[in-house]
C-alpha cells in the first residue's frame, strides 16, 4: 500500500491556461474521488468515478473542468482557461468498493495558484 | 441531502487539558459519521467512524466521539491532548442519500494545543 499519490504538488499558472493534474490511488480501490478545498474550509465535492465510470459530477464543476479515468486506474483534472477563482488545493482520495461505511484515502493535495 | 456544521472554526487547549470539538449533521435518512484529521502538509486521514450499534466510537491517537441522535450530534472529545494533536479536524458525513454514497465535508475545527 503505497497511498494515494497527487502530482504535482504545486502549480502556478496564469489566468487562461489549461492544468491538468493526476492522481494515483491506491490500487485496488475501484472508487475516486476529487476534491476542492479553499482556505478555512473542508473539502467541496467536485466528482467520482467507480472504476472507469464517471458517476456524478457536483453543480460547483463548470464546464472547464473534466476528469476522467481512462483504465480505471489513474485519474486526471483538467481545467481550461484558468481563473482566479480556481486556485485552491484539489484534493483527490479513493476508497475500496465506494460503500457509504468506508474510510477515504487521502493524497497529500495539488495546491493551483491562478496569477 | 445531508449537510455538516462544525460549531468552532479554532480552539484553543493548553497541552494536557480535556478537548471537545463540536459537531451537528442535518439529514433525513440513516447516516454513517466520520472524523477525518489533516496535519500540516498531510493529506486527511481517519480518526473514527460511527456506522450503527454503540453510540461511543474510539478512534485514534485517544480520540473518541459519540453519536446522538436525537440532538443529531456527533462530538469529538479527548480526555488529554498533547502538542501533537495540533491539526486541523473534519467531521464528515455519508448515506443512503447523497446521490452515491459520496462523503459530505464539515468547514473544518483548528485545533491549537499550548505548551
Amino acid at each position: 500500500d503505497t497511498g494515494v499519490s497527487q502530482n504535482p504538488r504545486h502549480k502556478i499558472t496564469k489566468r487562461g491556461q489549461n492544468v491538468t493534474f493526476r492522481c494515483d490511488p491506491i490500487s485496488e480501490h475501484n472508487r475516486l474521488y476529487w476534491y476542492r478545498q479553499t482556505l478555512g474550509q473542508g473539502p467541496e465535492f467536485l466528482t467520482y468515478f467507480q472504476n472507469e465510470a464517471q458517476l456524478e459530477k457536483s453543480r460547483l464543476l463548470s464546464d472547464r473542468f473534466s476528469a476522467e479515468r481512462p483504465k480505471g486506474s489513474f485519474s486526471t483534472l483538467e481545467i481550461q482557461r484558468t481563473e482566479q477563482g480556481d486556485s485552491a488545493m484539489y484534493l483527490c482520495a479513493s476508497s475500496l468498493t465506494g460503500t457509504a461505511d468506508e474510510k477515504l484515502f487521502f493524497g497529500s493535495g495539488t495546491q493551483l495558484s491562478v496569477l | 441531502a445531508q449537510s455538516v456544521t462544525q460549531l468552532d472554526s479554532q480552539v484553543p487547549v493548553f497541552e494536557e487539558a480535556p478537548v471537545e470539538l463540536r459537531c451537528n449533521y442535518s439529514s433525513s435518512v440513516s447516516v454513517y459519521l466520520f472524523w477525518y484529521v489533516q496535519y500540516p502538509n498531510q493529506g486527511l486521514q481517519l480518526l473514527l467512524k460511527y456506522l450503527s450499534g454503540s453510540t461511543l466510537v474510539k478512534g485514534i491517537n485517544g480520540f473518541e466521539a459519540e453519536f446522538n441522535k436525537s440532538q443529531t450530534s456527533f462530538h469529538l472529545r479527548k480526555p488529554s491532548v498533547h502538542i501533537s494533536d495540533t491539526a486541523e479536524y473534519f467531521c464528515a458525513v455519508s448515506g443512503l442519500n447523497t446521490g452515491g454514497f459520496k462523503t459530505i465535508f464539515g468547514a473544518g475545527t483548528r485545533l491549537f494545543v499550548k505548551a
